[in-house]
């Protein structure tokens, strides 16, 4: 299994919702990561994730909340978003150092109503 | 510090001719670096890497790569352009803390004319 799958693929919720975007891998990578892509924009990094422990937050706000269950999924939980924070949630996973090339899901797409 | 920086924001070409998508790097350190590509309202799939092996680097979908270390580029290339190939492409370098970051260009927009 070479894929990163990432549910759902669409998510309209409103500010007052509260969800939550899954991402799972098979392939034994120990590094998984969340990025932000906003339209005609390259991925921005939000969290890292190495050997299941939070390596990396790049000073996202509190209303994302990242969690590794194990290491083979990961999830974005999602409280009190606002419109700006519309954009395609990229999960990916890699083995750790960042020189070996990451696996990207296909995305959600969310829009903040 | 690390960057990269894709030197041209569009590319246009004729199906059937060469494809030539620029990309410089600056870093004080052996980086590697990648390729990735992505269809319209899809994640990002990787091309092809350097990572110190062969200069030359052969990816999917017949493009490869030249790492250049004395003009600092990693240029992407494919002979004949199909129209499948119409896509954005990212250059990427790895992050010399070898945190698990890795630092992406603003992406090249590859048109394809019939």
């Amino acid at each position: 299994d070479t894929e990163v799958t990432q549910t759902p693929k669409h998510l309209v919720m409103g500010m007052t919702n509260k969800k939550s975007l899954k991402c799972e891998q098979h392939m034994g990578h120990r590094a998984m990561y969340w990025y932000k892509q906003k339209a005609k924009k390259p991925p921005e990094l939000m969290f890292v994730y190495s050997y299941e422990k939070l390596s990396i937050n790049e000073s996202v706000p509190s209303r994302f909340s990242p969690e590794c269950p194990n290491s083979s999924l990961l999830n974005l939980h999602l409280h009190a978003l606002q419109p700006e924070d519309s954009a395609l949630y990229l999960c990916a996973s890699s083995q750790p150092g960042g020189n070996y090339g990451y696996t990207f899901g296909s995305g959600t797409r969310l829009t903040v109503v | 510090a690390q960057s990269v920086t894709q030197l041209d924001s569009h590319v246009s070409v004729s199906e059937g001719t060469p494809v030539l998508l620029r990309c410089n790097y600056s870093s004080s350190y052996s980086p590697s670096l990648f390729w990735y590509v992505q269809h319209p309202n899809k994640g990002l799939q990787l091309l092809l890497k350097y990572t110190s092996a062969a200069t030359l680097v052969k990816g999917i979908n017949g493009f490869e790569a030249e790492f250049k270390k004395s003009e600092t580029s990693f240029h992407l290339t494919k002979p004949s352009a199909h129209m499948s190939d119409a896509a954005e492409y990212f250059c990427v370098v790895s992050s010399m803390n070898r945190d698990d970051k890795i630092i992406f260009g603003k992406g090249t927009r590859l048109h394809i004319l019939p």
